[in-house]
C-alpha cells in the first residue's frame, strides 16, 4: 500500500469555523490532489499540486484554499465553513509521465460533516 | 473537457454472473484508470490502460482508443466484488489529475 494519510478521518463543525483537512505522504510523489465526492457528482477536484509551493485550482475550489510547503504534506482549508461543505474528502497522490507508473494512489477519506 | 460516461449506474446480479460495467470518454487521452470503492472504504485502483487488455484474478478490463471505450469484466461474480467500479481518464501531461466517471454501483447476491 501507498503510503498517503489523511487527518483528520472524521470531523463535525459548526457553520462558520475554519477547517484544515491534511495529507502527508510518504512516496515522494510530484502530484498531490484533493477532491470531494458526493452523492450524484462522484469525485470532483478541488485543488491540486505540482511541486512545493506548485498549486491550481480544480472545478469546485470556492471556498477552499490549499498549502504544499513540503513534498509530503497537502493541507486544505475550509476557511468558513459552509453546510454545502459537508462531504467527504479524499486525497490523492501521482506520478505522470515519460517513465513514471502513471497510476494513483487515494488516502482513506476524511468525513466532515458542517452543522 | 473530457466526458466520461459510464453505464449502467446500477447493476444488481446474481452470485457467478459475468458481468460488464462500460466507459465512454469524449477526448483522446492518455491513460484510463479502473478504480473499485466498497462501501464506507477507500478508493483503489484495479487497472490502468493505455491500449488492449488487461486481466488481473476475476477481472479483465478492455480499451479501444479509435471508439474511446472501456469495458470491465468480472467473471464468476462473487458477493465480494459488491463496490462501486469509476472510470477515469487521464488527459494530457497529467498534472490536474484524473476525470471521473459518477461511478457503477454493483450488488452481487449470494
Amino acid at each position: 500500500d501507498a503510503g498517503i494519510t489523511q487527518s483528520p478521518r472524521h470531523k463535525v463543525t459548526e457553520t462558520g469555523t475554519p477547517v484544515t483537512l491534511r495529507c502527508h505522504q510518504t512516496e515522494n510523489h510530484r502530484y498531490m490532489y484533493w477532491y470531494r465526492q458526493d452523492p450524484g457528482h462522484g469525485l470532483r477536484l478541488i485543488h491540486y499540486s505540482y511541486g512545493v509551493k506548485d498549486t491550481d485550482k480544480g472545478e469546485v475550489s470556492d471556498g477552499y484554499s490549499v498549502s504544499r510547503s513540503k513534498t509530503e504534506d497537502f493541507l486544505l482549508t475550509l476557511e468558513s465553513a459552509t453546510s454545502s461543505q459537508t462531504s467527504v474528502y479524499f486525497c490523492a497522490i501521482s506520478e505522470w509521465g515519460q517513465g513514471a507508473r502513471n497510476t494513483i494512489y487515494f488516502g482513506e477519506g476524511s468525513w466532515l460533516t458542517v452543522v | 473537457k473530457n466526458e466520461v460516461e459510464q453505464s449502467p449506474q446500477n447493476l444488481t446480479a446474481q452470485e457467478g454472473e459475468f458481468i460488464t460495467i462500460n466507459c465512454s470518454y469524449s477526448v483522446g487521452i492518455s491513460a484510463l484508470h479502473w478504480l473499485q470503492q466498497h462501501p464506507g472504504g477507500g478508493i483503489v485502483s484495479l487497472f490502468m490502460l493505455s491500449s488492449g487488455k488487461k486481466k488481473h484474478g476475476r477481472l479483465i478490463a478492455t480499451i479501444n482508443i479509435q471508439e474511446k471505450h472501456s469495458s470491465l469484466h468480472i467473471t464468476a461474480s462473487h458477493p465480494r466484488d459488491s463496490a462501486v467500479y469509476i472510470c477515469a481518464v487521464l488527459s494530457g501531461g497529467g498534472a490536474d489529475g484524473l476525470t471521473f466517471g459518477k461511478g457503477t454501483h454493483l450488488i452481487i447476491q449470494p
